[in-house]
């Protein structure tokens, strides 16, 4: 399968700091890319959907100024998280999309907000 | 009602039994099944897709696809302890957003 990577693997960062994660297609071009935040025994939550060039579309009740996305290029997506706060502190996924139907997820960042 | 339904569990069975992971959807305009397995603290591995009603197999996976029901299955063979993890079943409509739409997923131990 695609290998999608994800950078850094955990943060911890104190409140009101901003905190930026990576999310790299490794061995394909997407187009496409996703971002999720997951909950502890809870399923995935989209957040966005990014194109690369193209201003991302965000999911109702997520605030867009918080959440800035960044699709750069083909290979490269990135998620930062600005003035963070404790609530923020979540499992954050990004995946990568190949053809129309099929997405690989990243391995995941854990942030903590402290 | 939920798009798509999936047991939470938690489901325990014994090492080599074979398992049974069950979703049902409402909405017939899914065109592609698909079952990830997530470890903890991992990101969800694409195990299976498939798009067509029938079975679909891959070693001791096998993916099951009722579009009639709105019934999709994974059965897992001989499972192993390290077939342990929550398996997630996700579909898709391809035209428009092509956003995934999750099932909550189903936790699942093999005890040795």
């Amino acid at each position: 399968g695609a290998v999608v990577s994800q950078h850094p693997s955990r943060v911890i960062c104190k409140s009101g700091t901003s905190v930026k994660i990576e999310c790299r297609s490794l061995d394909f071009q997407a187009t496409t890319m996703f971002w999720y935040r997951q909950f502890p025994k809870q399923s995935l939550m989209l957040m966005a959907t990014s194109n690369e060039g193209s201003k991302a579309t965000y999911e109702q009740g997520v605030e867009k100024d918080k959440f800035l996305i960044n699709h750069a290029s083909l290979t490269l997506s990135t998620l930062t998280v600005t003035s963070a706060h404790p609530e923020d502190s979540s499992f954050y996924i990004c995946s990568g999309l190949i053809a129309q139907e099929t997405q690989y997820f990243g391995p995941g960042t854990r942030l903590l907000v402290l | 009602q939920k798009e798509v339904e999936q047991d939470p569990g938690p489901l325990s069975v014994p090492e080599g039994a074979i398992v049974s992971l069950n979703c049902t959807y409402s909405n017939s305009a899914f065109q592609y099944f698909m079952w990830y397995r997530q470890y903890s603290r991992k990101g969800p591995e694409l195990l299976m897709y498939t798009y067509s009603s029938g079975n679909k197999e891959d070693g001791r996976f096998t993916a099951q696809v009722d579009k009639s029901s709105k019934y999709i299955s994974l059965f897992i063979r001989d499972s192993q302890p390290s077939d342990s993890a929550t398996y997630l079943c996700a579909m898709i409509v391809i035209q428009g957003a092509q956003k995934l739409v999750f099932g909550q997923g189903t936790r699942l131990t093999i005890n040795p």
